[in-house]
């Protein structure tokens, strides 16, 4: 099992451009989760999916937008990136419950310039 | 904000001692979960404790939770270079709602 993947590791956008962050789980888990990690700010909850093609806001959603079209796969995507959205963004997911254990992705660094 | 905050922010300890952290939380919480960041990485699940429970080993890993002082510690008996790392609370409300901490560093001196 590959657990979380996250595509890309490392990406550099200048002001106004758009991408797409893929995240893919093997693990047949319900719930998918996007973070955003700040320093000092700990993880912040983007958006999240309690299953395939259901989406929900979380803590800082404005800016982003996400998909949830097949089981494995959650997307999270920036339409017109700001330099407030350099970060570092994690994926998660769990198998049935939100209350239960997470697990995370490897981590996608980005850097709006 | 309900997000949990860490107690020290930094902890540097040598080889073999032990290591405690806490976690402070504000509303009513279903579990209480630790993670671990190494540098660069994802994180990874340590433990969790429901909030009935009052107290769960794991390993080397004890944790107590405190529902009347809304707060948990985490505590890393003989502690080795490879504890290094980030250590995050994240406190799980019911409706889906979680929330991390903003973190304790650890650093290990071999």
């Amino acid at each position: 099992n590959a657990g979380v993947t996250q595509t890309p590791k490392f990406r550099v956008l200048k002001t106004g451009q758009s991408m797409t962050l893929l995240c893919a789980q093997d693990m047949n888990h319900e719930y998918m989760y996007w973070y955003r990690q700040d320093p000092g700010m700990g993880l912040r909850l983007i958006h999240y999916s309690v299953g395939e093609g259901t989406t929900a806001k979380g803590e800082v959603p404005d800016g982003y937008n996400v998909s949830r079209l097949k089981k494995q796969n959650f997307l999270l995507g920036l339409e017109s990136a700001a330099p407030s959205q350099t970060s570092v963004y994690f994926c998660a997911s769990s198998y049935n419950l939100a209350v239960e254990t997470q697990y995370f992705g490897p981590g996608t660094r980005l850097l709006v310039l | 904000s309900q997000q949990g905050e860490e107690d020290p922010q930094a902890l540097s300890i040598q080889e073999g001692e032990n290591a405690t952290m806490n976690c402070s939380y504000k509303t009513s919480i279903n579990n209480l979960q630790w993670y671990r960041q190494n540098s660069g990485r994802g994180l990874v699940h340590l433990i969790l404790i429901r909030s009935n429970e009052r107290e769960k080993h794991s390993g080397r890993l004890r944790v107590t939770l405190d529902t009347s002082k809304k707060s948990s510690s985490l505590l890393i008996t003989a502690s080795r270079a490879a504890d290094t790392a980030s250590y995050f609370c994240a406190t799980v409300l019911t409706g889906n709602q979680f929330y991390f901490g903003t973190g304790t560093s650890l650093t290990v001196i071999p």
